[in-house]
């Protein structure tokens, strides 16, 4: 069973805002990513994380930014949310080692920015 | 780079019948191929993957997909889908050092009775 967790599930928020999308996980992993889905389109990772204090941009470009302070804790901030980031967001973690078949994904959140 | 290409958006079929979610794959290098399912409401969860050894794969559920190498493909197939299959599948594609996968756009499974 995944023991990853997405918050908030859903979020409707006004352009302008600054919003923190939560992402934390149990099982102790150090990799962690950032993934962003639109509905018919390809899953595109926009950020991920080797471990504490380490976080890169994906193939994605995406104007939010991440923080790994925690190995547990890989929130998702938009300083300033427009419609353009209207999106289904994604959380994954994966188990260490060399080859890391394995991702654990979250619920998601759907993020709708008026 | 590697990508994926899932031909089929939506896939309808009955109850009982037999279903194949078709995906092809780019890449100069070796790779290591998965198919992810979503169920409404769920976040994604592993349904088989590919590293190397049989190119016949099976996974949970009854789904099970076959590596070929010369077609670039990695074709879902399952001989008797349920109701409850209903789900949107991915198929993914990363290269053998496995820094980050490639998802395809995904192709969703309607099942009716």
């Amino acid at each position: 069973e995944a023991d990853i967790y997405q918050t908030p599930r859903y979020l409707v928020i006004g352009t302008g805002k600054k919003i923190t999308l939560e992402c934390s996980q149990t099982m102790g992993h150090d990799k962690m990513y950032w993934y962003q889905q639109d509905p018919g389109m390809e899953l595109h990772l926009i950020h991920y994380s080797y471990g504490v204090n380490s976080t890169e941009k994906g193939d994605l470009s995406s104007e939010s930014t991440v923080s790994r302070i925690r190995t547990e804790h890989f929130p998702l901030t938009l300083e300033s949310a427009r419609p353009s980031h209207t999106s289904q967001y994604l959380c994954a973690s994966s188990e260490p080692g060399r080859v890391n078949e394995k991702l654990f994904f979250g619920s998601g959140t759907q993020l709708s920015v008026l | 780079a590697q990508s994926v290409t899932q031909l089929d958006s939506q896939v309808p079929v009955f109850e009982e019948a037999p279903v194949e979610l078709r995906c092809n794959y780019s890449s100069s290098v070796s790779v290591y191929l998965f198919w992810y399912v979503q169920y409404p409401n769920q976040g994604l969860q592993l349904l088989l993957k590919y590293l190397s050894g049989s190119t016949l794969v099976k996974g949970i559920n009854g789904f099970e997909a076959e590596f070929n190498k010369s077609q670039t493909s990695f074709h879902l197939r399952k001989p008797s889908v349920h109701i409850s299959d209903t789900a949107e599948y991915f198929c993914a594609v990363s290269n053998t050092g496995f820094q980050k996968l490639v998802f395809g756009t995904g192709t969703r499974l309607l099942v009716s009775p």
